[in-house]
């Protein structure tokens, strides 16, 4: 069945700490996006790719990078992480032609 | 630029109530528009889209929207709710032109009471 999956669900981890979230479609889709999303607030886009080996900023100022190597996979790294950087991260994807995002649960992420 | 703009950010209401929740954007050329919902512990979901034609779209669970172009309106409505419509609501435009992102809006809480 075609979806987008990401895991971890939920992460804890200290500060200084360097992680990978992972992001992964089936669907075939050119499009991959980052967005961040605090509880209760608005979807932030931090990172988009057009496709493999394309990677942008999006409107929110984040220091993580992402890669795209292939199609389907998308991660996010933080190299050391910090309290600001708790919040939910949510992936998505969508086809070239800008039809519907299709959302991964997310990953919740506490930095302490 | 494209942005989004969600008037209402909470709202509440009683069960078989009407409902419409407001969506303004900007972007000067040909758009995609959709509402997304996130039910509490899910992740977003589409609740309905417009590409192109009939300007009134049917989405799922009763939702419609309502595309007006002159006012760069993208309204969404349900003629009487129920608690389990409680939710986030995200409205979001995405430009014609493949360079464009998904870009949201602020989200509407809005709680049902039974």
């Amino acid at each position: 069945e075609a979806d987008i999956y990401q895991t971890p669900r939920y992460l804890v981890i200290g500060t200084g700490k360097k992680i990978t979230l992972e992001c992964s479609q089936t669907m075939g889709h050119d499009k991959m996006y980052w967005y961040q999303q605090d509880p209760g607030m608005e979807l932030h886009l931090i990172h988009y790719s057009y496709g493999v080996n394309s990677t942008e900023k999006g409107d929110l100022s984040s220091e993580s990078t992402v890669s795209r190597i292939r199609t389907e996979h998308f991660p996010l790294t933080l190299e050391s992480a910090r309290p600001s950087h708790t919040s939910q991260y949510l992936c998505a994807s969508s086809t070239k032609m800008n039809t519907e995002a299709f959302f991964g649960q997310g990953t919740r992420l506490t930095v302490v | 630029a494209q942005s989004v703009s969600q008037h209402n950010h909470h709202v509440i209401l009683s069960e078989a109530a009407s409902l419409e929740l407001g969506c303004n954007y900007s972007y000067g050329g040909t758009v995609n528009l959709f509402w997304y919902v996130q039910y509490p512990g899910q992740h977003l979901q589409l609740l309905l889209k417009y590409f192109s034609g009939d300007p009134l779209v049917k989405g799922i669970k009763g939702f419609e929207a309502e595309f007006i172009k002159s006012k760069f309106s993208f309204n969404l409505r349900k003629p009487s709710v129920q608690w389990s419509d409680t939710a986030e609501y995200f409205c979001a435009v995405n430009g014609f032109n493949a360079g464009n992102m998904l870009t949201f809006g602020g989200g509407t809480r809005l709680m049902v009471k039974p």
